[in-house]
């Protein structure tokens, strides 16, 4: 198959650490996104990373994937009110007609004071 | 949302009646995506398009047609709406698939089929 599975729900508070996971099935993807989605508004991309890469970090944000367990997840570290929306991974694999993204179900990420 | 601009935003209709939800984008990318949203399904692609005239089939394209007469407009029709095919409709562009594919999303249309 080539579903991409995220957990549904997370809760933190205020300032502490969020940590979503990914898992994708196409060990062949190429890059692996993370977009963020607010209510009522479309996804904007927060980050990317490159398959050969194992880290990726960008200011609050940082981003491991474990190829062998295809397996990728985004930190937020100092997680504020405003990080609360749905957060979608993708992975990008190549095909005939170039490289196409596969959404992941979204993991609602919920901050509480 | 990176010079996307989809309409309607918000539309609700009969079962059975035609709908065309247009994409305009500003940015002169290439491609452009069709996407449906649904509970526990995460984004659908439907259709997409790699240039004037040039579309191809997604994961999802039954029960709907697209047409890109312009490198700007990307039309998605439902030709005979079903209440299956209330979802949110997100249009995205991109440059280019040769490696990364960074995609740029619409604010969306929420359709609603009685």
């Amino acid at each position: 198959g080539e579903d991409v599975e995220q957990s549904l729900f997370l809760s933190v508070r205020e300032g502490d650490s969020s940590v979503i996971n990914c898992t994708y099935t196409d060990s062949s993807s190429t890059y692996l996104y993370w977009y963020k989605q607010e209510p009522g508004a479309g996804l904007q991309l927060l980050t990317y990373i490159f398959s050969n890469m194992d880290m990726k970090q960008d200011q609050r944000l940082t981003v491991l994937l474990n190829k062998k367990d295809k397996h990728l997840s985004l930190r937020i570290a100092d997680t504020q009110t405003g990080d609360s929306a749905i957060y979608f991974c993708a992975e990008s694999k190549l095909t005939g007609g170039g490289n196409k993204l596969t959404f992941g179900t979204g993991t609602q990420l919920k901050v509480e004071l | 949302d990176a010079g996307i601009t989809q309409s309607p935003r918000h539309k609700v209709t009969e079962t059975g009646t035609p709908v065309t939800l247009r994409c305009h984008q500003t940015e002169n990318h290439r491609y452009m995506y069709w996407y449906r949203q649904d509970p526990g399904h995460g984004l659908r692609l439907i259709h997409y398009s790699y240039g004037v005239k040039d579309t191809d089939k997604g994961e999802v394209s039954d029960g709907y047609s697209v047409s890109r007469s312009k490198t700007e407009d990307f039309l998605l029709t439902l030709e005979s709406a079903t209440s299956s095919q209330t979802s949110v409709y997100f249009c995205a562009i991109s440059e280019s698939i040769l490696a990364k594919n960074i995609q740029y999303f619409g604010a969306g249309t929420r359709l609603s089929v009685l």
